[in-house]
């Protein structure tokens, strides 16, 4: 079985400072895992995802996330924070060999506050 | 393109009605989705197809009821509103690649049950 844990609900950094969101995972197989973002009163929107490629992976607006399998981490980070990445992000798991989404588990997600 | 779209934006049920959620997505993806956002808990998969005339059940199905008669509409049927299905609720396609498939989604449907 798969399950992601986001490990924190709330995260609050000032404008222009870095940004770090994290998220470890379990999984019996070979995961892809994804980073959406949620902007309020919208759908969710894909940040970035790693499919067993390159371990370090680049999204949109910045954002970069590192797959690390001896810590089974996919912690999301961008070098400075905008107030435009205020949001709700997700972490998301799937395992299901040639499955759909109907595999995928999503994390609780995570609030990012930008400060001015 | 539009992408996913979902109407209506918000609703508001009595116990007891009931009420049609409609998606329909542009992009000819094969796969469609339903699910629920609840505060805190991320989102849970109700009902998902495979392609036109296919669905199967997700985690949370109970209460609800799709159909897939073509490949671009998708619409989630609440037969007798419950005030536990107060959520929002989101539609979302994506093509026929597998487990690294991203998702596209709609933004949603705000529905409230009193």
């Amino acid at each position: 079985a798969q399950s992601v844990t986001q490990l924190d609900s709330h995260v609050s950094v000032s404008e222009g400072t870095p940004v770090l969101l994290r998220c470890n995972y379990s999984s019996s197989y070979s995961p892809s895992l994804f980073w959406y973002v949620q902007h309020p009163n919208k759908g969710l929107q894909l940040l970035l995802k790693y499919t067993s490629a390159a371990t370090l992976v680049k999204g949109i607006n910045g954002f970069e996330a590192e797959f690390k399998k001896s810590e089974t981490s996919f912690h999301l980070t961008k070098p400075s924070a905008h107030m435009s990445d205020a949001a709700e992000y997700f972490c998301v798991v799937s395992e299901e060999p040639g499955g759909g989404a109907d595999g995928l588990t999503f994390g609780k997600g995570t609030h990012l506050i930008i400060q001015p | 393109n539009a992408g996913v779209t979902q109407t209506p934006k918000f609703r508001i049920l009595k116990i007891g009605q009931s009420m049609t959620l409609q998606c329909a997505q542009d992009m000819n993806h094969n796969y469609m989705y339903w699910y629920r956002q609840d505060p805190g808990m991320g989102l849970k998969l109700i009902y998902y197809s495979v392609g036109a005339g296919i669905t199967d059940k997700g985690e949370v199905p109970n209460g609800y009821n799709v159909s897939r008669s073509t490949t671009e509409d998708f619409p989630l049927r609440l037969e007798l509103a419950a005030p536990s299905q107060t959520s929002v609720y989101f539609c979302a396609s994506s093509d026929l690649t597998g487990k690294s498939s991203p998702l596209h989604f709609g933004n949603g449907t705000r529905l409230t049950v009193t």
